[in-house]
């Protein structure tokens, strides 16, 4: 069965560091890429950017370039959504998704969501 | 960096209703195409892909068409299930960009 088990709940403080994770089962974690998405509370949904953990190609949305960093350890089957610099403004639920390397490339298994509270 | 349209944003509907959300893209995105839905609390869930290709599982109510930049998503029966948020999602290059969701209301 393939599953993708991301990191539990987090609260942090502005200006603190925190790094999230993303484990894959059940497929071969290296055939396929894993997409990290946000959504803020009632707000839709912001691609942030995607790793192909075959060989650690990362793109970002312009949006949150220099922003995040997007890693994977192949492994232990595992990516990873890091900040350095926690802002109020990064409160939100965190998804991961895997997109096939090959035709029709769906995006078809996603994670149950990491919430991120960021607050003094 | 391709942008999508989406619209209506909200939508009130009745069961048993025909249902169609409307997705546009800044440039061609071939078929590279996908619709979900979402729920409150939950990740959201693949309905269509390649534009047209309904995903295992999904009830045949659903059914999406297109090629280019315009895109459509049809419910031909709405079922009290189906009360939810719906989101397009191009997916040229692996680079993603979602529209900005429709919610289905009941009316």
């Amino acid at each position: 069965e393939v599953q993708l088990v991301q990191s539990g709940a987090e609260v942090k403080k502005p200006g603190e560091s925190l790094k999230i994770s993303c484990k894959g089962s059940g497929y071969s974690f290296t055939s396929y890429w894993i997409g990290w998405v946000r959504q803020m509370p009632g707000k839709g949904l912001e691609w942030m950017g995607i790793i192909y953990p075959g060989d650690s190609d990362t793109r970002y949305s312009p949006s949150f370039q220099g922003q995040v960093t997007i890693s994977a350890d192949k492994s232990i089957s595992t990516a990873y959504l890091q900040w350095s610099s926690l802002k109020a403004s990064d409160t939100a639920m965190y998804y991961c998704a895997r997109q096939d390397s090959s035709s029709p490339r769906k995006i078809d298994y996603w994670g149950q969501g990491t919430l991120v509270t960021v607050s003094s | 960096d391709i942008q999508m349209t989406q619209s209506p944003s909200t939508l009130s509907a009745s069961v048993g209703d025909r249902v169609t959300i409307t997705c546009r893209a800044s440039q061609s995105i071939s078929s590279w195409l996908a619709w979900y839905q979402q729920k409150p609390g939950k990740a959201p869930k693949l309905l269509i892909y390649k534009a047209s290709s309904l995903e295992s599982g999904v009830p045949s109510r659903f059914s999406g068409s297109g090629s280019g930049t315009e895109f459509t998503l049809t419910i031909s029966s709405l079922q009290p299930d189906d009360f939810a948020t719906y989101y397009c999602q191009q997916y040229n290059s692996y680079l993603w960009t979602f529209g900005q969701g429709t919610k289905v209301e009941i009316k």
